[in-house]
């Protein structure tokens, strides 16, 4: 069975800050890794995802995250903090092989002026 | 494409009640999803399906049931409401070949009130 752990239910930066979301996994088998956003009174959407190929990728908006399978990671990031990052980060996995992802409890970002 | 489109966008309901929640999406995808978001607990897979006239459990499906009559339709019974299906119901769909890195497309949310 494969689980998802987000450290930290809310994260506070200000306007500018580096972002640092994270990630771990655990998998009995190589992963698909996934960070969805989910703005206010809206559905989730994808940022990113790692389908093992290139270990850092880039998603939308200036997000990125880096696979580490070493530390079973897959925390996202973003240089510079822009009020409208303000949301509720999930990062999900699944299996390879499997058609249903799990995903974590989610992330809240705040922004600060 | 409008995606994938739930209605309605909010009900409230009585204990005991029933209700379907509507799922549609236009991208022929086979896979689709119904999970329920409570706060702090991120998503909760209720029910799935793989294809039109096959469905399956979730985490949590007691209280509901699902059919999947065509490829576009995914609906959500709640047969007798209580309280604890308080929610925000999201459906999801995807297309899935060989459970690979298939990305979820998810609709805006119903959220439901049971008083």
């Amino acid at each position: 069975a494969q689980s998802v752990t987000q450290l930290g239910s809310h994260v506070s930066v200000s306007e500018g800050a580096l972002v640092l979301l994270r990630c771990n996994y655990s998998s009995s088998v190589p992963p698909y890794l996934f960070w969805y956003v989910q703005y206010p009174n809206q559905g989730l959407q994808l940022l990113l995802k790692y389908t093992s190929a290139a270990t850092l990728v880039k998603g939308i908006n200036g997000f990125e995250a880096e696979f580490k399978k070493s530390e079973t990671s897959f925390h996202l990031t973003k240089p510079s903090a822009h009020m409208s990052d303000a949301a509720e980060y999930f990062c999900a996995v699944k299996p390879g092989g499997s058609y249903i992802p799990t995903f974590g409890r989610g992330t809240s970002l705040i922004v600060h002026p | 494409n409008a995606g994938v489109t739930q209605t309605p966008k909010f009900r409230i309901l009585k204990i005991g009640q029933s209700m379907t929640l509507q799922c549609t999406q236009d991208m022929n995808h086979n896979y689709m999803y119904w999970y329920r978001q409570d706060p702090g607990m991120g998503l909760k897979l209720i029910y799935y399906s793989v294809g039109a006239g096959i469905t399956d459990k979730g985490e949590v499906p007691n209280g509901y049931n699902v059919s999947r009559s065509t490829t576009e339709d995914f609906p959500l019974r709640l047969e007798l409401a209580a309280p604890s299906q308080t929610s925000v119901y999201f459906c999801a769909s995807s297309y899935s070949s060989a459970g690979g890195g298939e990305t979820q497309y998810f609709g805006p949310g119903t959220r439901l009130l049971v008083l």
